[in-house]
């Protein structure tokens, strides 16, 4: 298994501005992904954050809007830009273990006014 | 895209009950698994059943897979209030190594009632 701290765990925040969540997991690991799930909804994967190379981001989502640093093997950050209140979400970290199960962050619970 | 489709959507039943979910998918898979998810909180994994698997256990959770249908089935028997939260199925269709990629169904709701 892995330990996965997220933070912060919520925040509001102001239209235009950005915030930054840091994951940190009490291993080293190889992948780390981020998930973002709005309200009501299912996840939906942003990008992948392998160390020592640029995230690979899914479709709809673009390095300027969700910048990522991986600076090792048990740290990454998720930067939300120039929110907007469509971005009002839980932003999920996880990693994958051997088996192929994710594990999770608690989430860090967005709000923007 | 959506890869898993659960249903129903919401789901209410009495302790003690038992409770199916299931997921449909489309394309094929590496392994199917299901995670579960209190109010809002981080997804706990529950069980990974691989695709050349049929039926797998873990305590009170019974999970089953049909890949000639493309579906999952998730059982919880004698349910307990504790066990009222969100359920996802994912599939895993990547080819492996640094192409893992696990995509989520939309989740039923379950309320177990006291």
């Amino acid at each position: 298994s892995a330990v996965i701290s997220q933070k912060p765990s919520r925040d509001i925040c102001q239209r235009g501005t950005s915030l930054t969540i840091q994951c940190q997991v009490d291993s080293q690991v190889t992948m780390m992904f981020w998930y973002r799930q709005q309200p009501g909804q299912s996840l939906t994967l942003i990008a992948t954050a392998n160390q020592g190379s640029e995230a690979t981001y899914e479709s709809g989502f673009v390095i300027d809007k969700f910048p990522i640093s991986r600076p090792n093997l048990t740290f990454s950050t998720l930067t939300v830009s120039n929110m907007s209140p469509e971005d009002s979400s839980i932003y999920l970290c996880s990693v994958v273990l051997a088996a192929g199960e994710l594990f999770f962050g608690e989430g860090s619970r967005l709000t923007v006014l | 895209s959506q890869q898993g489709e659960e249903d129903p959507q919401a789901l209410s039943i009495q302790e003690g009950e038992n409770a199916t979910m299931n997921c449909s998918y489309k394309t094929s898979i590496n392994n199917l698994q299901w995670y579960r998810q209190n109010s809002g909180r981080g997804l706990v994994h529950l069980i990974l059943i691989r695709s050349n698997e049929r039926e797998k256990h873990s305590g009170r959770l019974r999970v089953t897979l049909d890949t000639s249908k493309k579906s999952s089935s998730l059982l919880i028997t004698a349910s307990r209030a504790a066990d009222t939260a969100s359920y996802f199925c994912a599939t895993d269709e990547g080819s492996g190594g640094s192409n893992y990629k696990l995509t989520f169904g939309k989740g039923t709701l379950l309320t177990v009632n006291p």
